[in-house]
């Protein structure tokens, strides 16, 4: 079936500093790949997405690149601020079939960032 | 335009008891979707609606749950009777396309 592993965390950083979140996925054919942020109190909001091979998504400054050779869809940085402070899910739905729409997500990264 | 809404924000219930949450999406939507977190765990797929239609239905945990969405508008989660393992919070999602989910704040589930 279909995973999504993320790296653990929580990840703390400095303001400024440079973030990466790995994310890794299994699946059959070629999902669709998703990075969903949870701000405190507030739902999940789409970050970014990329639906094809070598895509990069990218939104408020994140980008992620659709990497099907090695699976992976790292979200990255490059100066972070204490507005990013959240939960970062990485996501994936199959292309096509009757559970097109279904998402699989990781286990969410929480991510702190100091003044 | 109003963002996916839920109703309550927040449940506290004894097992046994029966609860219902309510999801109104995005007007337009014909994709309904539920999901829920539990202590801390991923996010886990429950269900699928297509207007009225249950599309997949393949992540409700048992027959203790039961989705509705009379009418193709807003949708109903039933958990009858709750237990423990059902607290956690339960997100749902509405869509016109299905690749762009468009999530509510949640309702945060606490069977005692």
């Amino acid at each position: 079936g279909n995973s999504v592993t993320q790296m653990e965390g929580p990840v703390t950083l400095s303001e400024e500093a440079f973030l990466t979140i790995n994310c890794t996925y299994t699946a059959t054919g070629y999902p669709s790949l998703f990075w969903y942020v949870q701000y405190p109190g507030e739902g999940l909001q789409l970050l970014l997405k990329a639906t094809k091979a070598d895509d990069k998504g990218s939104n408020k400054g994140f980008e992620a690149t659709y990497r099907k050779e090695t699976t992976s869809f790292h979200l990255e940085k490059g100066s972070v601020q204490v507005s990013d402070s959240a939960v970062y899910f990485c996501a994936l739905t199959r292309a096509g079939g009757t559970s097109y729409g279904k998402l699989t997500f990781g286990q969410g990264t929480i991510l702190t960032v100091h003044p | 335009e109003a963002g996916v809404t839920q109703f309550p924000s927040h449940s506290v219930i004894e097992k046994g008891q029966t609860v219902t949450l309510r999801c109104d999406p995005i007007s337009g939507h014909d994709n309904l979707y539920w999901y829920r977190r539990v202590m801390g765990k991923e996010i886990k797929f429950l269900l699928h609606f297509v207007k009225e239609s249950k599309q997949d239905e393949s992540g409700m945990p048992n027959n203790r749950f039961l989705a509705e969405r009379t009418g193709g508008t807003y949708s109903t989660l039933k958990v009858q009777p709750a237990e423990l393992e059902d607290s956690g919070v339960y997100f749902c999602a509405s869509s016109r396309r299905v690749d762009t989910q468009y999530f509510g704040p949640g309702t945060r589930l606490t069977v005692l």
